[in-house]
């Protein structure tokens, strides 16, 4: 059975930072892995998908890798920002399941 | 385009109270799917759609809970009798056929809508 693990649960960083949210899942055999971001009262929103060929997806201050041998992916923010205050979750799998972590709480701090 | 819509956003209610939740999918989305998020967890699949069939249903307490996409396009969850433990926000969410005018899609991007947080006193 898939678990997946992040860590850490809760982070707290000055603003201008660049910082690392990781996440660890027991299976390797998956398709893709997602990263998605929560604010509070509100859904889940895209951030990154990595399929399980590639080994990194970058958007704008966002970089994703994926590290499937040792079931590890990394999401690196560079520079954070007040607004980047959110809850992280990656979720693995694929053919339309998904298995999720249960997040980290990142507050920037102005 | 408009995302996925969820109604309503708060219930509250008492133990052993049925209550339904409502889910719009982005137009066109062949997939839906019904999550629960607990607090401080990530969500959880109840079900899954694929146009008006349920694919996936194993997660789903099937003693109280039930769901229904009638004509493949919105979807209702109920819950009857509602527990204490159900306490939860509820998700839909919803992707497109993964054949784009007859190119595969590489991605399988789920977009979720705002949820509704449901309260069982």
């Amino acid at each position: 059975k898939q678990e997946v693990t992040q860590i850490p649960a809760a982070l707290s960083v000055p603003e201008g930072e660049n910082l690392v949210l990781n996440c660890s899942f027991t299976d390797s055999a998956i398709y893709n892995l997602q990263w998605f971001r929560q604010d509070p009262g509100k859904g889940l929103t895209s951030l990154l998908l990595i399929q399980s060929s590639q080994r990194e997806q970058t958007s704008g201050r966002l970089n994703a890798s994926l590290d499937k041998s040792s079931g590890r992916s990394t999401l690196y923010i560079a520079a954070s920002q007040p607004g980047d205050s959110a809850t992280y979750l990656c979720a693995v799998g694929g053919t339309y399941k998904y298995i999720f972590g249960t997040g980290t709480r990142l507050k920037v701090l102005a | 385009e408009a995302g996925v819509v969820q109604s309503p956003r708060y219930k509250i209610i008492e133990k052993k109270q049925p209550v339904a939740f409502w889910c719009n999918p982005i137009s066109g989305h062949n997939t839906l799917y019904w999550y629960r998020q607990n607090l401080g967890q990530g969500p959880e699949l109840l079900i899954r759609y694929e146009n008006e069939e349920a694919v996936d249903d194993s997660q789903l307490p099937k003693d109280r809970f039930s769901a229904e996409r009638l004509k493949g396009v919105d979807s209702t969850l109920k819950i009857q009798p509602a527990e204490l433990g159900d306490s939860a926000v509820y998700l839909c969410a919803s992707s497109p056929p993964p054949w784009d005018r007859g190119v595969p899609r590489t991605t399988d991007t789920q977009y979720f809508g705002p949820g509704t947080r449901l309260t069982v006193l």
